[in-house]
């Protein structure tokens, strides 16, 4: 069946490290990735689309890879912030049939130490 | 902001009783998806709406049901509650039926079943 994994619940790091966050997926063949930052009891906030055939996007600090051989995508956050503190979620496109579904990973709670 | 509004932004109920949520949608898109999030857990898709017509379904029972009204506001109603249903509900507004990929999310409604 599809699963889609983020490799840790938690993150914590300094401020002014780069954060990486992973997102492993099996049995999906996607057509993009997306990622989308959280905060507490808020919806979720898009952040950048990777489309297959792409292999990196960048937006300001951030920056997505995606790697459908391996079938991972890295996001990365240079010089953090503790604004940066927020829970960041996983998507990918499901394939359907019409209708353009998300299905979303846990979710991965970064936080940034001043 | 996304300019996608819930109402209620809280609410508690018994099981049994049935509960009908709100979404106004951001101007301009004609699509909205709903996702339920358990605490913990990555947002899942119930269902979607495209000019007022279901437009694919996730994994939930029947008695988890909607409509899309000629503005494009829309609304969940899920009956016969269960223990299991208390969750962040979450609207999501797109254009297209999602297709290009971006979805704007508003702040979801807190559904707690006692």
């Amino acid at each position: 069946s599809q699963k889609i994994e983020q490799n840790s619940e938690a993150l914590n790091i300094q401020e002014g490290k780069t954060a990486t966050l992973t997102c492993n997926y099996t049995n999906y063949s996607p057509a993009y990735l997306q990622w989308y930052r959280q905060d507490p009891g808020r919806g979720p906030v898009f952040l950048l689309l990777i489309r297959e055939n792409e292999k990196e996007k960048r937006k300001e600090r951030l920056k997505v890879t995606f790697d459908t051989t391996l079938k991972q995508s890295l996001f990365h956050i240079t010089a953090s912030q503790p604004a940066d503190s927020a829970t960041y979620l996983c998507a990918l496109d499901s394939g359907g049939t019409g209708s353009y579904q998300l299905t979303f990973g846990k979710g991965t709670k970064l936080s940034v130490i001043p | 902001e996304t300019g996608v509004t819930q109402s209620p932004t809280h609410l508690i109920k018994t099981r049994g009783q049935q509960v009908t949520l709100r979404c106004s949608s951001q101007s301009g898109h004609n699509t909205v998806s709903w996702y339920q999030q358990a605490l913990g857990q990555g947002p899942q898709f119930i269902f979607q709406y495209y000019r007022e017509e279901e437009n694919g379904r996730g994994n939930f029972p029947p008695r988890f049901s909607g409509l899309q009204f000629p503005n494009y506001s829309s609304e969940l109603n899920v009956n016969a509650l269960e223990l299991d249903d208390s969750a962040l509900y979450l609207c999501a507004s797109s254009r297209d039926r999602g297709r290009t990929g971006e979805l704007f999310f508003g702040e979801g409604s807190r559904l707690t079943v006692l």
